[in-house]
C-alpha cells in the first residue's frame, strides 16, 4: 500500500491560491490519487481524483508530475469557508484496505 | 442528492453495554464502510461491505462487529462497549467497484462510553 505524507497544517489568507502537496513515493502503476475535504463536525467530502498530469474541476486542480511520486492540490482564491482538513489517498480502488485517510492537512484561511 | 444518515449524532453509553450504530443510504450503493476518527489519528477503517450479508475487516475491527441484512443499511455493533471506544464514528457508501472514488459520508455519531 502506498503511504502518503502531507504537511500537518497550513495557513493562508483570503483570496490567495493554496497548494497542498502530498508525497507518495511508492505509488503503484494502477494507483489513483484522491483528495477529500472535511469540515468540522462533518464527514469528509470527495474533491478530486487523478492519475497523471492535471485534473481540474469547479472546486480545485490536481497536479501530478510525470514520476507520480507526489501530487499537489491547488485551491484558487481561498475564502474563510475553505478552512478544513484535506486528505490525500492513493490506491487502485480494488480494496477498501487502501482507505487510509491519515491525519490530513489542516488548512486555516485567515481574513 | 446522495444521502447517508446515521441514527444518532450524539450517544452516551456505559461500559459493558451493547451499542448499535445504524447507517442508511438512499443511493442503492453496494459499498458501505464504517470508520472511527480520533484526534491525531485521522480516519481508520473498521469494517466494510461490498454487498448484502458480505463484510470484511478493516484496519481496526477488534471489539466491533457489523451487520448488513439489507443493501441500504449497515450497522456497527459494539458487543461490550469500553472507554477506549469513545470516538467519532463515520459511515460512508460508494458506487459499486469504486472504493476510492467519491465516497459519501454521513454526519457522524459522537459516542462517549463512560
Amino acid at each position: 500500500l502506498a503511504k502518503t505524507t502531507q504537511p500537518i497544517s497550513m495557513d493562508s489568507y483570503e483570496g490567495q491560491e493554496v497548494n497542498i502537496t502530498c508525497s507518495h513515493n511508492n505509488i503503484a502503476t494502477n494507483d489513483y490519487i484522491t483528495w477529500y475535504q472535511q469540515f468540522p463536525s462533518q464527514g469528509p467530502r470527495f474533491i478530486i481524483q487523478g492519475y497523471k498530469t492535471k485534473v481540474t474541476n469547479e472546486v480545485a486542480s490536481l497536479f501530478i508530475p510525470a514520476d507520480r511520486k507526489s501530487s499537489t492540490l491547488s485551491l484558487p482564491r481561498v475564502s474563510l469557508s475553505d478552512t478544513a482538513v484535506y486528505y490525500c489517498l492513493v490506491g487502485d480502488g480494488g480494496s477498501a484496505r487502501q482507505l487510509t485517510f491519515g491525519s490530513g492537512t489542516q488548512l486555516t484561511v485567515l481574513p | 442528492d446522495v444521502k447517508v444518515t446515521q441514527s444518532s449524532r450524539y450517544l452516551v453509553k456505559r461500559t459493558g453495554e451493547k451499542v448499535f450504530l445504524e447507517c442508511v443510504q438512499d443511493m442503492d450503493h453496494e459499498n458501505m464502510f464504517w470508520y472511527r476518527q480520533d484526534p491525531g489519528l485521522g480516519l481508520r477503517l473498521i469494517y466494510f461491505s461490498y454487498d448484502v450479508k458480505m463484510k470484511e475487516k478493516g484496519d481496526i475491527p477488534e471489539g466491533y462487529s457489523v451487520s448488513r441484512e439489507k443493501k441500504e443499511r449497515f450497522s456497527l455493533i459494539l458487543e461490550s462497549a469500553s472507554t477506549n471506544q469513545t470516538s467519532m464514528y463515520l459511515c460512508a457508501s460508494s458506487f459499486p467497484g469504486q472504493v476510492l472514488y467519491e465516497q459519501y459520508f454521513g454526519p457522524g455519531t459522537r459516542l462517549t462510553v463512560t
